[in-house]
């Protein structure tokens, strides 16, 4: 597709549930990421994809949070046990090529209660 | 270094010109980028400058790098309503990463 669609757009989870969010890039881009975005409008780098493969996964919380982009068919990020503290939105940016711009999707709000 | 800076909020009458300045740390970042995000909505990719370039026109926008200085700025041009929004300077970080700021709430009024 011609945008980076993210579903669902709303996710309410009670304390302990597990959460996952999908994610499908702009078709021919080889580069995916997730952010968190917080409070305070900060965003907070996840995991990084180049095609099926982890780039970078330096701000992945490894306890709970999970992430995978296989063939044909849409990324996805779960988090095991979701905890109180990890009610965010969370969005999904796809690249061409490493250096080039990230194009985000809309966001999916993860709302734990 | 990853740590961006702007200022947190900006009041502008409309139709007058809007500047919304930044300050990066990572000299060896490729782009720098404004992102634009409504209230409830994604963050919308509004322009973009490649490091080697001083400047950018694109519509109502101009985006000026100052390298030396690290600084980056965004003109809106005739800003209107449609134009209230969170902005988001970003870098890139390691050539591919992006690390945002804290994002500049610009409000319209009339």
């Amino acid at each position: 597709g011609e945008e980076v669609a993210q579903t669902p757009k709303h996710l309410v989870r009670g304390e302990g549930q597990k959460a996952k969010l999908y994610c499908a890039p702009i078709k021919g881009h080889s580069y995916v990421f997730w952010y968190q975005q917080v409070l305070k409008n900060e965003f907070k780098f996840l995991i990084s994809f180049q095609n099926e493969n982890v780039f970078d996964e330096t701000g992945m919380p490894k306890e709970r949070f999970s992430a995978k982009c296989l063939p044909n068919s849409p990324c996805s990020l779960e988090i095991q046990a979701t905890k109180l503290e990890d009610s965010a939105v969370y969005f999904c940016a796809s690249s061409l090529g490493q250096g080039t711009p990230l194009h985000f999707g809309n966001g999916t709000r993860l709302t734990v209660t | 270094g990853e740590d961006v800076e702007q200022s947190l909020f900006l009041s502008v009458r409309e139709g007058d010109s809007s500047v919304i300045n930044c300050t990066y740390t990572d000299s060896s970042s490729t782009y720098l980028y404004w992102y634009k995000q409504e209230p409830g909505a994604g963050l919308q990719l509004l322009t973009y400058i490649f490091s080697n370039m001083d400047m950018k026109q694109d519509q109502r926008l101009t985006v000026l790098l100052n390298k030396k200085d690290k600084h980056l700025s965004l003109r809106i041009a005739d800003t209107q309503t449609g134009d209230s929004a969170i902005y988001f300077c970003a870098e890139t970080f390691n050539d591919y990463k992006l690390s945002f700021g804290a994002g500049t709430t610009v409000t319209v009024r009339a």
